[in-house]
This record gives structure tokens, C-alpha cells and sequence, in this order.
């Protein structure tokens, strides 16, 4: 099976930056995807690494390392609208379904 | 767009009841997939199709089956209602196995069972 560590609550202040980690133990690794979900909203895709290294999307980046099965979601320039919760959630193979996290719930405070 | 529809939002049901979950997708996608949120406990996982009429078991099947006669519909059965089943249910769907494909998922119902 699979399972997902990642901290439960992150506060910052806005314009700032925050990292939200995922270590995950899986028998096998498909990659490292994170969500984003507002309150009352459905959950939505941000990123996806499948092999090492840094991806950025505009302020969102997502780093990966498959060695230390460890990975991290980066948000820059912090906004009011990045207040919500994040999943980090990974796949054994390519045909099975995603495991999430718990989530990370991200509150930016003025 | 990529549309994932969930037939209600809020769904009110009594103990013992058997209620219906639909859910439907426009984007022709082979995997749909049901999950439960919970405070504190994330998503997690009931059931999954990869194809019509197939099913698989997720991790937490008990007290739910499934039905996909059509490759849009993927309906969650809960046979006999019961207090623990309140909870938000999301549905997803997925172009494929193989290469990396993206989750897209429903608006969600949240379902209260008296």
C-alpha cells in the first residue's frame, strides 16, 4: 500500500513564500502530483513531477526526490486566493487509481 | 471544458434508506473513481472503473457498491444507509492508464444520513 505524510496546517502572511512537504512510502512510483481544493470546491489538479527536480508553473513550482521519497509544493508572491487546502497524492503504476494525503490546509493572512 | 457533473450537492437521507450517487463526465474518459472526505482524514478511496462494467475495490468499499453501464455514468450505491456514511463524496474521472493523466473531479455531494 501507500501512504502519505504531510503537515496538517501552514499559516503565512501574504506576499510571502511557503512550502508544504509530502514524504510518501509507496511498493511503487508512478509520480508525485499535488491538488488544490477551496473550501466548498472540488479538488484541482496543480502539478506533476515524475522524475527529480523542480517544476514551475508561474508562482506554483513542485520539487521532487525520488531517492529520499520526498517531495514539496511552493507557492511564491502569496495571495489572499492561496488560502486553501493542498494533497499531495501519488500512483503506484500507471494503471492504478491516486492515493491522496490528508492535506495541508494553507491559511495567508494580510 | 472538462466537465465532471454530480447529480445533487446536498442530499438528506434516513438510516436504512438505499440512496443513489450519479455521476457523469463528457470527456469520454475510461477511469472514473469515487472517494469520501472527511475532516482530517483527506480523500479516500471507495471504488474505481477502468472500463464499462468493470470495478475494482478501493480501500474503503464497505457498505457501498458501484454501477457503470455507460462510459460517462459511474453511479455509488449505498445499500442501506447508515450515520457514518455522512460525509462529502467526490467523483473523478481519468482519460487513461498508462502515461500520466490528470484527475478531474465533480463539485462533490454532501450527503447527511439521519
Amino acid at each position: 500500500g501507500q501512504s502519505l505524510e504531510q503537515p496538517s496546517e501552514v499559516t503565512a502572511v501574504e506576499g510571502a513564500i511557503v512550502q508544504i512537504n509530502c514524504t510518501y512510502q509507496t511498493s511503487g512510483f508512478y509520480g508525485l502530483s499535488w491538488y488544490q481544493q477551496h473550501d466548498g470546491g472540488a479538488p484541482t489538479f496543480l502539478s506533476y513531477n515524475a522524475l527529480d527536480g523542480l517544476e514551475e508553473t508561474g508562482r506554483f513550482s513542485s520539487f521532487l526526490s525520488r531517492s529520499d521519497s520526498y517531495g514539496y509544493l511552493l507557492l511564491q508572491e502569496l495571495q489572499m486566493k492561496d488560502s486553501a487546502s493542498y494533497f499531495c497524492a501519488v500512483r503506484d503504476s500507471g494503471n492504478t487509481p491516486l492515493v491522496f494525503g490528508k492535506g495541508t490546509r494553507l491559511s495567508v493572512i494580510a | 471544458d472538462v466537465k465532471v457533473t454530480q447529480s445533487s450537492r446536498y442530499l438528506v437521507k434516513r438510516t436504512g434508506e438505499k440512496v443513489f450517487l450519479e455521476c457523469v463526465q463528457d470527456m469520454d474518459h475510461e477511469n472514473m473513481f469515487w472517494y469520501r472526505q472527511d475532516p482530517g482524514l483527506g480523500l479516500r478511496l471507495i471504488y474505481f472503473s477502468y472500463d464499462v462494467k468493470m470495478k475494482e475495490k478501493g480501500d474503503i468499499p464497505e457498505g457501498y457498491s458501484v454501477s457503470r453501464e455507460k462510459k460517462e455514468r459511474f453511479s455509488l450505491i449505498l445499500e442501506s444507509a447508515s450515520t457514518n456514511q455522512t460525509s462529502m463524496y467526490l467523483c473523478a474521472s481519468r482519460k487513461g492508464p498508462g502515461s500520466y493523466n490528470e484527475q478531474f473531479f465533480g463539485p462533490g455531494t454532501r450527503l447527511t444520513v439521519l
